[in-house]
């Protein structure tokens, strides 16, 4: 079956520790973002990529890294920098924006807390 | 910059219609309308291009006015199915690729 994975589904870490979140697609999109949701708000974009090795800020980048070194997967770390890393995190990919418009597919996110 | 959406909530009965807006401060490419229920991913719902489109997904469609730059969704003879977070997400002509959403419209459809 294809689609969007994230791992794991409930992340627990200390205040200044480093934390990886994990996302890989099967389904060949060339597109693949990182959104951040905190309680009651919306979907605020942290990372997007739109090819291999290349990626680009969102609203909220600061305190967050990113790299895309396969067409699979889109690693997300928070960093000891992000003020209030606690939300949760969402996956999504879409095949490239120049095929035309397609819908995003999201991933079952991620949910951190920091103690 | 991220779409505003209003209004913030709506309560609904069974039955009964409501409108969902969506605007963007630049011009628009494609809005893209999701539905998230608590503590799941968003689904698709449709999406709508520049040109006064309206789409339709069940009782729920959706209209474009490129010259106002937004875009409204309607729910139809709503369902208790219904309830959830809407959120619509912009692609503005200035940055293909970027999809960007608003802080979501609280749907909550009561019997």
């Amino acid at each position: 079956d294809g689609g969007i994975t994230q791992s794991p589904k409930y992340l627990f870490r200390k205040e200044g520790q480093n934390v990886t979140l994990s996302c890989e697609q099967n389904l060949n999109h060339d597109a693949m973002y990182w959104y951040r949701q905190d309680p009651g708000q919306g979907l605020r974009l942290i990372y997007y990529s739109q090819i291999v090795n290349d990626f680009q800020k969102g609203d909220i980048a600061e305190g967050y890294s990113v790299s895309r070194e396969k067409k699979e997967s889109f690693p997300l770390t928070v960093t000891s920098a992000q003020k209030n890393p606690t939300a949760f995190y969402l996956c999504a990919s879409r095949p490239s924006s120049g095929q035309g418009v397609y819908e995003q597919f999201f991933g079952p996110g991620t949910r951190l807390t920091v103690l | 910059q991220q779409p505003v959406q209003s209004p913030q909530a709506v309560i609904l009965r069974e039955g009964e219609d409501a409108v969902i807006n969506c605007s963007s401060s630049k011009a628009l490419y494609s809005v893209h309308w999701y539905r998230q229920k608590h503590g799941e991913a968003p689904v698709f719902l449709m999406i709508l291009l520049k040109g006064g489109e309206q789409k339709g997904h069940e009782k729920i469609s959706a209209s474009f006015n490129e010259k106002k730059q937004q875009s409204s969704l309607y729910l139809t003879a709503s369902q208790l199915s219904y309830s959830g977070t809407y959120f619509c997400g912009t692609e503005n002509t200035d940055s293909w690729g970027k999809l960007q959403f608003g802080a979501g419209t609280q749907v909550v459809v009561t019997p």
